[in-house]
Parts: structure tokens; sequence; C-alpha cells
């Protein structure tokens, strides 16, 4: 069984579309993320929620909405695509440790979404 | 910008160790380092984390510098499954269930080439 998945796989679109990226994690963690990785590789955090609040939102355009609505699920949807917005979008999920002042549990990554704009 | 600096390329032998090394210099006395991996086209991948003692685990171990200014990464037995980008990355404490102020903070990463 996957732990993280996402859909779709790949997704090629034309600018000033507006396009949906689900994920959905089967581990019964209460933390879940967006990434994305572009051509050079490096990986930036999006998002994060925690049981389906939002906890971090880096600068990232209002055109990109993150929805979750349960903890199993973190869907991001993005509105009018630009051609910056070609990349690899990963998602994640990880379990808080629930006693303060721990370290971050391992994040677990979806496969990927590679997104295309035309 | 990363808190990290890693070689941007490594090579090593099938079966033999593989040894990768990373700097963080300005790592805080509550920032642990992480290892994660990244398999051509999959996501990234979880290895290994400490704070101040080495760690070791069934697929690494985690050596870290007295002053914990650097640190490295070791495969025992290197396979050519394990040729992927090598990620060393330095996390804030957890001190607070909301804290806004975390993030991940990846960088290139080093390219580790098994070769047969």
């Amino acid at each position: 069984d996957t732990a993280v998945s996402q859909t779709p796989k790949y997704l090629v679109t034309q600018m000033g579309n507006d396009k949906s990226i689900k994920c959905e994690q089967n581990l019964g963690h209460d933390t879940m993320y967006w990434y994305k990785q572009d051509s050079k590789k490096f990986l930036k955090i999006m998002f994060s929620y925690n049981n389906k609040e939002l906890i971090i939102n880096e600068t990232v355009p209002n055109r990109f909405s993150p929805k979750s609505p349960d903890k199993a699920h973190l869907n991001l949807h993005i509105n009018s695509l630009e051609l910056g917005d070609s990349a690899v979008y990963f998602c994640a999920s990880s379990q808080e440790d629930p006693v303060a002042g721990g370290s971050y549990n391992e994040q677990f990554f979806g496969p990927g979404t590679r997104l295309t704009v035309l | 910008d990363a808190k990290t600096t890693q070689p941007p390329s490594m090579d090593c032998a099938e079966g033999r160790a593989a040894n990768l090394p990373c700097n963080h210099s300005t790592i805080s006395g509550n920032e642990y380092v992480y290892w994660y991996r990244q398999i051509h086209s999959q996501g990234p991948q979880y290895i290994i984390h400490g704070l101040k003692n080495n760690e070791t685990n069934e697929m690494a171990s985690l050596i870290i510098t007295e002053d914990r200014k650097s640190s490295t990464l070791i495969l025992p037995h290197a396979t050519l499954r394990d040729t992927a980008v090598y990620y060393c990355i330095v996390r804030v404490q957890h001190t607070q269930r909301q804290d806004s102020n975390y993030q991940l903070i990846w960088g290139a990463g080093t390219k580790l080439i098994i070769k047969p």
C-alpha cells in the first residue's frame, strides 16, 4: 500500500489555466506538506498543515491555495498558471512529536507531480 | 539559504563504504541534522537524524563532530541502488505545536554515484 500518494503524476497544461493536485496519506499522520522542486533540484517548502490547520505558509503567490478537507488529505489548487510554475511538486506527511521540545519525526514523501506549463 | 554545505558529487565503488561530508558551521544548539536521499524520479526518503551523539540505523551511520559544525553520513556497504542525491539538512527543534517560524531548508545535496 502506498503511504503517500499524489495524483496526477504528470500534468501538462496551458498558461492561465487552473489545476489541482491531490495528495493522500494513509499513515495516520497529523501534519502534511507541499514542496516545490525546481529545475535546479532545490526543494522548497510551500505549505504545512497540522490537523487541517495551516501552520507554515512560505512566500508563495496567492494563486496557490492548499485545501485540507481532513487529516489524510492536502490538495493544492493553482489558479492562473504561469510558465514559472513548471516544477515537480511533492506532498509529504509526518507525525509531530507530541512532546514539546522533541525533534521532528521523519517526513514521508509522495512520488511527485511533474507540472509543465506551456 | 541552506544552512549546510555539501560537495556537489562523489563516486564510490560498489561494496565499499560511502562517506558523505556535510558542513553546518552556523548550526545552533537546538538544531538537529537530518539526512534524506532522493533517487532519480522519486520523492525524498528519510535516512537518519541526530543532535549531538553519533547515530546508527539499518540504513546508515551519522557521525557528528564534537563542535557540531560538521557531520558525515556513512553508508557501510554501498550498492548500486544507493545511487542518489543525498541531502544534509539542519532542522530547528520543535518547541511548540504551532511554530510558524519552522521550516526545512534544503541545499543542493551531493550526487552520489556508486560504480560497479
